[in-house]
């Protein structure tokens, strides 16, 4: 089944305890990318990458890293937490001319 | 950052109601316009990708409209009905760097 694959889907931290969310994509899609929802303030890019090695920063990049090492996977990090990164994080993957497949989402809480 | 803007943010209607939401983004360096349905409890699917000025497209009793020259796109929804409910969003990708911003929805609300 084509799916993008988020884990975990329930996280809670501690300030400052680095974290990884995974993402991993079986359609051989170019593009993936990372955002968070947070209420009144829709979805918001954090960073997109457009195929290996290739990544750029979203509109809300600060306090975050990611890698594309491979082009299935596209991990989230989270070096230091704070709470204001408490929030709905969803990866999604795409090919040029399609629309996005979204993972199921991760909803992070940092305490 | 861009600005893709969702018109109205929220909307009731009645079963049978048809109704349509629009989206306006910028009219340079336009590659692709997509429009997404989000439930609640759920991830957002896509409904249309849109490339070219005066594309249509049409699934079921959902269909949506492309202007790029003004830079907006109207969906719209015939006969709604209950399950129509959900959160409706567009995103606009750039030509440039193929980057692709969400505006905030349009929440709509279909009373049986």
């Amino acid at each position: 089944e084509a799916q993008v694959t988020q884990n975990p889907r329930y996280l809670i931290t501690v300030t400052g305890k680095k974290l990884t969310v995974t993402c991993s994509q079986n359609m051989n899609h170019e593009y993936m990318s990372w955002y968070r929802q947070d209420p009144g303030l829709g979805l918001r890019q954090i960073y997109y990458s457009m195929n290996v090695e290739v990544t750029d920063k979203g509109d809300v990049p600060e306090g975050y890293k990611v890698s594309r090492k491979e082009k299935r996977n596209f991990p989230l990090i989270l070096e230091s937490p704070s709470p204001n990164q408490t929030s709905l994080y969803f990866c999604a993957s795409g090919t040029q001319g399609s629309g996005y497949t979204f993972g199921s989402g991760t909803r992070l809480t940092v305490v | 950052i861009l600005n893709v803007e969702q018109s109205p943010q929220s909307l009731h209607v009645q079963e049978g109601d048809s109704t349509n939401f629009t989206c306006s983004f910028p009219s340079s360096n336009f590659y692709a316009l997509h429009w997404y349905r989000w439930e609640t409890a759920k991830s957002p699917e896509a409904l249309f990708v849109m490339t070219l000025n005066g594309d249509e497209k049409k699934k079921g009793r959902i269909s949506a409209t492309l202007n790029t020259k003004e830079g907006y796109s109207y969906l719209y929804i015939k006969g709604s009905q209950p399950e129509d409910s959900a959160t409706y969003l567009c995103a606009f990708m750039m030509s440039s760097n193929y980057k692709l911003t969400f505006g905030k929805g349009t929440l709509l609300t279909v009373n049986p």
